[in-house]
């Protein structure tokens, strides 16, 4: 079936390090590929997004790239800052199909 | 201001007593859909909707119905709520009559079921 996978557990950090969070995925055919985020108390906002093989998505100092090699998204971030603080979604979309897929999602904390 | 908006946003509630949690966008999206999010389970479909009179099943719709009526609604209906669907619900919609994948969120409602 359809799924997205993200690495276990929060991810707590220092102001401007760098971060990475993992996801990967299991699809047939070629999806198309999104990190969200969730501040605290809203709803999910749409980060960035990838729809082929290749493509980088970019966003607020965000990025991720589309890698059917290896079947990740990764997001990376170069500098965080404590705005940054939010849980993170990778969601896959299965190509010819309305059924959005979401990972578990990653809390991330960014302490000053 | 483009947005959705769900109410209520906190509602405790008993076992059995019927609810419903509205729903509407005033962004004339023709895509709407309902979603759970539950700790250490990320986010789960329930039910979606790809126009006026048409609806899906999600992942997890039991115990749930959904209606859509106008282009701008798409409430969710819990006819006989059980302490399993405690949970904090999200509501979506995108603008053309299918997923894209690019969502608009509504900021939840928390639903509490005793």
């Amino acid at each position: 079936g359809n799924s997205v996978t993200q690495m276990e557990g929060p991810v707590t950090l220092s102001e401007e390090a760098f971060l990475t969070i993992n996801c990967t995925y299991t699809a047939t055919g070629y999806p198309s590929l999104f990190w969200y985020v969730q501040y605290p108390g809203e709803g999910l906002q749409l980060l960035l997004k990838a729809t082929k093989a290749d493509d980088k998505g970019s966003n607020k100092g965000f990025e991720a790239t589309y890698r059917k090699e290896t079947t990740s998204f990764h997001l990376e971030k170069g500098s965080v800052q404590v705005s940054d603080s939010a849980v993170y979604f990778c969601a896959l979309l299965p190509y010819g199909n309305n059924r959005l897929a979401f990972g578990k999602g990653n809390q991330v904390v960014v302490i000053p | 201001e483009a947005q959705v908006t769900q109410n209520p946003r906190y509602l405790i509630t008993v076992t059995g007593k019927k609810l419903t949690v509205t729903c509407s966008q005033n962004m004339n999206h023709e895509y709407m859909s309902w979603y759970r999010q539950d700790p250490g389970l990320g986010l789960r479909q329930i039910y979606y909707s790809m126009n006026v009179e048409v609806t899906d099943k999600g992942d997890v719709p039991e115990g749930y119905k959904v209606s859509r009526k106008e282009k701008r609604n798409f409430p969710l209906i819990l006819e006989s709520p059980s302490p399993n669907q405690t949970s904090l619900y999200f509501c979506a919609s995108s603008p053309i009559d299918r997923n894209t994948g690019e969502l608009f969120f509504g900021e939840g409602s928390r639903l509490t079921v005793l």
